[in-house]
């Protein structure tokens, strides 16, 4: 069963902060890695990364990938108030039944609280 | 223009019963994903749909259904409700089946009781 799991599972930071969110996967038929900020309902996506060691950069957010080490981080730096949120990783496989097309596993998330 | 719809915002159910969710994607998308996602956890990905036809599918028991129609909205269906379907359902539109250009609606907020 493919598993993905984020660390940590909350965190609290203050305004200035740099921060650093783990996500860790065991796939079978790996395609790719996305994440996703959640503040309230909609998850809006952020990167999708398919190569290791290849940055992926927005303004103050990256992220990259480590296919060999199996996982992936996403860094925050100069963290603001309106990052807080949910930052959610997800990564695409292949479904073992080849007619099933491929599917979205998410990780359980982390919590991220700036304060002022 | 509009982004994803979906209804209703908020449903309330009891054990056995089944529903229907609806979702309408972003206008010139052919492709349209479901995701339940649990109180505290992260969304669990249900189907995915592209040109009518269903291109993924979760590991949900098969009281889980859905269909996408030739304006290429979706509903998803639930029959015989658990208490454990409670739950935040989510729908995703985007323009192919690829998972970085998709969009997510607001979400229907489903309890059963």
């Amino acid at each position: 069963e493919d598993k993905v799991v984020q660390s940590p599972l909350s965190l609290v930071v203050h305004e200035g902060d740099t921060v650093t969110l783990n996500c860790s996967y065991e796939v079978t038929n790996f395609r790719s890695l996305l994440w996703y900020k959640q503040e309230k309902k909609a998850p809006t996506f952020l990167f999708m990364l398919t190569s290791s060691g290849i940055e992926k950069k927005s303004g103050r957010l990256s992220s990259i990938l480590d296919k060999k080490e199996l996982f992936s981080i996403l860094n925050i730096t100069a963290t603001q108030t309106g990052d807080s949120a949910v930052y959610l990783c997800a990564v695409e496989a292949r479904r073992r039944n080849n007619n099933a097309g491929n599917m979205l596993t998410f990780g359980g998330g982390t919590r991220l609280m700036v304060k002022p | 223009d509009a982004g994803v719809t979906q209804s209703p915002t908020h449903l309330i159910k009891t054990r056995g019963q089944h529903v229907t969710l609806r979702c309408s994607p972003i206008s010139g998308h052919k492709s349209v994903s479901w995701y339940q996602q649990v109180l505290g956890q992260g969304p669990q990905f249900i189907f995915q749909y592209y040109e009518k036809e269903e291109r993924g599918r979760g590991n949900f028991p098969d009281r889980f259904s859905a269909r996408q129609f030739p304006n290429y909205s979706s509903e998803l269906n639930v029959n015989a409700l658990l208490l454990g379907d409670s739950a935040l359902y989510l729908c995703a539109s985007g323009l192919s089946g690829v998972y970085n250009e998709q969009f997510f609606g607001p979400g229907t907020r489903l309890t059963v009781l």
